[in-house]
C-alpha cells in the first residue's frame, strides 16, 4: 500500500534563509508525488506535482522538488524563505490516475522567523 | 477561476443531531472527495465519488455517509453526530482525466461536536 512520511511536525527559519522540507514514500507501482500548502484557515492548495515527465519540478512561489527513485524521496525546497510562505505543508501520492485518489502525509509547519 | 465551495465555515452540533455538509463546484469535474483532517493526522480521506450517485469508501467511513445527486454537489452526512467527529472537513474535486489531476480544494468546515 502507498504511503507518505514528512519528517518533521514543525520546521523553523529565518526569513531569507534555505527551506526543506522532506517527504519519503512508499509505493508498489512508479507513483505520482505532490506538494500542496495550507495557509491559515484556508484549503489546500497545490504547489507542484511529479507526473514522471521530469524529476525536477517546479512550482510556484518559488517552491521546487526533486524525484528521487533511489532514495524513495521527494523533498520540497526553496532557496530563501520568505514571510508569507509560513504555513503547512503536505506531501501527497498517488498510484491511480482513474479515481486520482492521493494519500496524504501528516504535514509540516513552516515557521519563518525575522 | 476554479472554484470549490462549503457551505459552512464553522458549525457547531450537538451529539447525536443529524449533520449535513454540502460542497458544490463549478469546474464540471467527476471525482469529489471529502477528507476530514486532524492535528498530527493530515488529511484522511472518508468518502469519494466518481460520478453522479456512485460513491465508495475511503480509509474512515465509519459513522458518515455521502450523496451526489447532482455533478456539482457531493453532501457528507452524519448520521449521528458524535464528539470524536469534531474536526475540519476538506471537500476536493478533480477532473476524471487520463493523467494524473489536480485536486481543487474548498476552504473547509471545522466542526465542533459538543
Amino acid at each position: 500500500a502507498q504511503s507518505v512520511t514528512q519528517l518533521g511536525s514543525h520546521v523553523s527559519v529565518s526569513e531569507g534563509a534555505l527551506v526543506l522540507l522532506r517527504c519519503n514514500y512508499s509505493s508498489s507501482v512508479p507513483p505520482y508525488l505532490f506538494w500542496y500548502v495550507q495557509y491559515p484557515n484556508q484549503g489546500l492548495q497545490l504547489l507542484l506535482k511529479y507526473t514522471s515527465a521530469a524529476t525536477l519540478v517546479k512550482g510556484i512561489n518559488g517552491f521546487e522538488a526533486e524525484f528521487k527513485k533511489s532514495e524513495t524521496s521527494f523533498h520540497l525546497t526553496k532557496p530563501s524563505a520568505h514571510m508569507s510562505d509560513a504555513a503547512e505543508y503536505f506531501c501527497a501520492v498517488s498510484e491511480d490516475t482513474g479515481f486520482q485518489k492521493l494519500v496524504f502525509g501528516t504535514g509540516t509547519r513552516l515557521l519563518v522567523s525575522p | 477561476d476554479v472554484k470549490v465551495t462549503q457551505s459552512s465555515r464553522y458549525l457547531v452540533k450537538r451529539t447525536g443531531e443529524k449533520v449535513f455538509l454540502e460542497c458544490v463546484q463549478d469546474m464540471d469535474h467527476e471525482n469529489m472527495f471529502w477528507y476530514r483532517q486532524d492535528p498530527g493526522l493530515g488529511l484522511r480521506l472518508i468518502y469519494f465519488s466518481y460520478d453522479v450517485k456512485m460513491k465508495e469508501k475511503g480509509d474512515i467511513p465509519e459513522g458518515y455517509s455521502v450523496s451526489r445527486e447532482k455533478k456539482e454537489r457531493f453532501s457528507l452526512i452524519l448520521e449521528s453526530a458524535s464528539t470524536n467527529q469534531t474536526s475540519m472537513y476538506l471537500c476536493a474535486s478533480s477532473l476524471r482525466g487520463q493523467g494524473v489531476e489536480t485536486q481543487y480544494f474548498g476552504p473547509g468546515t471545522r466542526l465542533l461536536v459538543l
